[in-house]
């Protein structure tokens, strides 16, 4: 089964831009495999970001994108803030017909 | 106002059987595709089961096919995962989603916590 992976953690200066990636184990990532991306803080059900590869849901901050940044997904954060300090999730649709998620990355914000 | 919830968690004895059920509301539930999704203590989100708007198409995650079976009832709003032959490592908060989705953005309820011990 395919692997979809996400760095596991990453750190960001407040006010300042980052980007977080989702791969797969073997391949490259296309708008085919529709990547969304969800943040989730602990205790909490997580939160719908971007969906198809880099549509905003709704009451989503434009500081967030989505898009194909060579052979991988990838979201990016533009002027962090400290609530954005969370777990982000990445999830791609195979072509069996499954979701996979990606690990997770774990964003600190400091 | 979309809104999932799940109900039915709990704790169970390893090889014992638990049925989730999640009512929707705020959408036409029969026009889209309903997804179970799992995290586990600590780790992080496990797609688990996903199922066609009419129920005539199912996929599972190999670590439930043969144990889980997803359903779903139109008329009552509701999604279903039946779990049977449950393991300690099934222990896990479970999520209704409506999503995800090629085309649109993915719901969630707030989920409920089966506990195998």
């Amino acid at each position: 089964q395919t692997v979809v992976t996400q760095e596991p953690s990453f750190s960001v200066s407040p006010g300042g831009t980052v980007t977080l990636t989702c791969g797969l184990s073997s391949g490259s990532v296309s708008t085919s495999y529709y990547p969304s991306w969800y943040q989730q803080t602990p205790g909490q059900a997580p939160r719908t970001l971007i969906y198809n590869t880099n549509a905003r849901s709704s009451g989503v901050p434009d500081r967030f994108s989505g898009s194909i940044l060579g052979n991988k997904a990838a979201l990016t954060i533009t002027g962090a803030q400290a609530d954005d300090e969370s777990d982000y999730y990445c999830v791609m649709l195979m072509s069996s017909g499954i979701w996979v998620f990606g690990g997770g990355t774990k964003l600190t914000v400091l | 106002e979309v809104q999932l919830v799940e109900s039915g968690g709990g704790l169970v004895q390893p090889g014992g059987s638990l049925r989730l059920s999640c009512a929707a509301s705020g959408f036409t539930f029969s026009t889209y595709w309903m997804t179970w999704v799992r995290q586990a203590p600590g780790k992080g989100l496990e797609w688990v089961a996903n199922i066609k708007e009419d129920g005539s198409v199912k996929h599972y995650v190999d670590s439930v096919k043969g144990r889980f079976t997803i359903s779903r009832d139109n008329a009552k709003n509701s999604l279903y995962l039946q779990m049977n032959s449950l393991r300690a490592e099934d222990t896990a908060v479970y999520y209704c989603a409506r999503g995800p989705h090629t085309q649109a953005t993915t719901y969630w309820g707030q989920g409920t916590l089966v506990t195998v011990s």
